[in-house]
């Protein structure tokens, strides 16, 4: 059962457009961490949200935690080439060991 | 700085085979992950470790087993390799659990035919 719904899966857009993904649960999390990963690459950590409603900017990125933290959204501003790649959103789940669950990604391709 | 480190980066195995994929981490993590990548499937967690001497089971463990022997390094096992274990590992390593999993390697891709 995968606890984490991505969306779109797939995004090919033009530079200098703006797009959003989505991240989807029923669960709760304690925190939500977002990735991006580059092909041949591991996942490199963007950000990190743990408070519901939070909103954190990072240069063109904006990422934003829901209200009862069930579902997270990324959002980019002027897409460039350079942002292409995957982009994972993982939650932290507030039982036992907080095992990190990740979503099914989304894979974005920003052409020049 | 190295981060982590992982050994080999790409491998072929014939089923039945045994190997052991490495992690080494420098940044004296307490808390180590190995984790697989599959096509639609996100990252899976196969075990983890929450210290030196330690290992616990994530949600796909079966065909799979682990060490921890020294706190900097983490290894995953096959013992008898199946098409089905084809896939891209990750190791990754964290300071304070799974609240920010900051470093991951560069994976190991490893095809079992």
């Amino acid at each position: 059962t995968q606890l984490l719904e991505q969306s779109p899966q797939f995004l090919s857009i033009q530079e200098g457009e703006n797009l959003t993904v989505y991240c989807n649960s029923s669960s709760v999390f304690s925190s939500l961490q977002w990735y991006r990963q580059e092909p041949g690459e591991g996942p490199v950590l963007l950000v990190t949200v743990v408070t519901g409603g939070e909103v954190k900017k990072l240069k063109r990125l904006t990422f934003q935690f829901g209200d009862a933290r069930k579902d997270s959204s990324l959002h980019i501003t002027a897409a460039q080439p350079g942002d292409t790649g995957l982009y994972l959103c993982a939650g932290s789940m507030n039982t036992g060991f907080q095992k990190l669950v990740f979503g099914t990604g989304t894979r974005l391709l920003v052409s020049p | 700085n190295a981060g982590v480190t992982q050994t080999p980066k790409f491998r072929v195995l014939k089923t039945g085979q045994s190997m052991t994929l490495l992690c080494a981490q420098d940044m004296n993590h307490e808390y180590m992950y190995w984790y697989r990548q599959d096509p639609g499937m996100g990252l899976r967690l196969i075990h983890y470790s929450v210290g030196e001497g330690t290992t616990a089971k994530g949600e796909v463990p079966d065909g799979y087993n682990v060490s921890r022997l020294k706190k900097q390094n983490f290894l995953l096992g096959l013992e008898s390799a199946a098409p089905s274990q084809t896939s891209v590992y990750f190791c990754a390593s964290s300071e304070h659990g799974t609240k920010r999993i900051a470093f991951f390697g560069q994976g190991t891709r490893l095809t079992v035919v």
